[in-house]
């Protein structure tokens, strides 16, 4: 039983370009949730997609988009990098009904 | 505004002894207070998690300790190993509010042999 996928491992961009991070929930859940965790912090909620819908958003800039596939499957869309961007971000998935998150191992985004 | 507030910083304990986390909040709508362990390169696992409606909850060589007057709880970890080495995030949530969950800035761990 496979858990939380993402994809890819490792990204370096530049400045003002736009990245697509894909994630795959683990087998039975249908919600996904987005987290950036900055070096040395702990994750910080970007948003929520259940039903193909966002349903709740953390407080970060609208350069920060996402969406939720049929299969629940998910992708984070981030425009006009900064170089405070760089960080590792995190997937996570769960059932609805308040049930445990399981998160990914993350994408590690560097912004040059 | 930081909501979760977690101490110490790091720690550093000799194998069998029992390291303690704690962590203070500040928002009185959080029911959910899960804790997680995340290794260098991997994401955050779930280690253990109460509500509170107890004030202790153990699970192998984890025990959470819930005081809900103080907006306080801590991770105890019992008869501490060289791999229990990593850092240790506590994390709160509202239950009937999606599925935000707020971290504390992390607790790096190590166990000397």
């Amino acid at each position: 039983d496979a858990g939380v996928t993402q994809s890819p491992t490792h990204l370096i961009k530049t400045r003002g370009q736009q990245v697509t991070l894909r994630c795959s929930p683990k087998s039975g859940h249908d919600t996904v949730s987005w987290y950036q965790q900055a070096l040395g912090q702990g994750p910080q909620f970007i948003f929520q997609y259940y039903e193909e819908e966002e349903r709740q958003r953390g407080n970060f800039p609208d350069r920060f988009s996402g969406h939720q596939f049929p299969n629940y499957s998910s992708e984070l869309n981030v425009n006009a990098l900064l170089l405070g961007d760089s960080a590792l971000y995190l997937c996570a998935s769960s059932r609805t009904g308040n049930q445990p998150q399981h998160f990914g191992d993350g994408t590690r985004l560097s912004i040059l | 505004q930081q909501q979760v507030k977690q101490s110490p910083q790091s720690l550093i304990v000799q194998k069998g002894g029992i390291p303690i986390i704690n962590c203070a909040y500040e928002n009185t709508a959080f029911d959910y207070f899960p804790w997680y362990q995340q290794f260098p390169g991997k994401g955050p696992a779930l280690l253990i998690a109460i509500r509170p409606d107890v004030s202790e909850k153990k699970e192998g060589r984890f025990t959470i300790s819930f005081n809900k007057s103080a907006k306080q709880f801590s991770l105890h970890i019992m008869d501490s190993q060289p791999g229990d080495s990593a850092t240790y995030f506590c994390a709160a949530k509202e239950e009937t509010s999606g599925s935000r969950l707020t971290f504390g800035e992390g607790t790096q761990l190590t166990v000397n042999p």
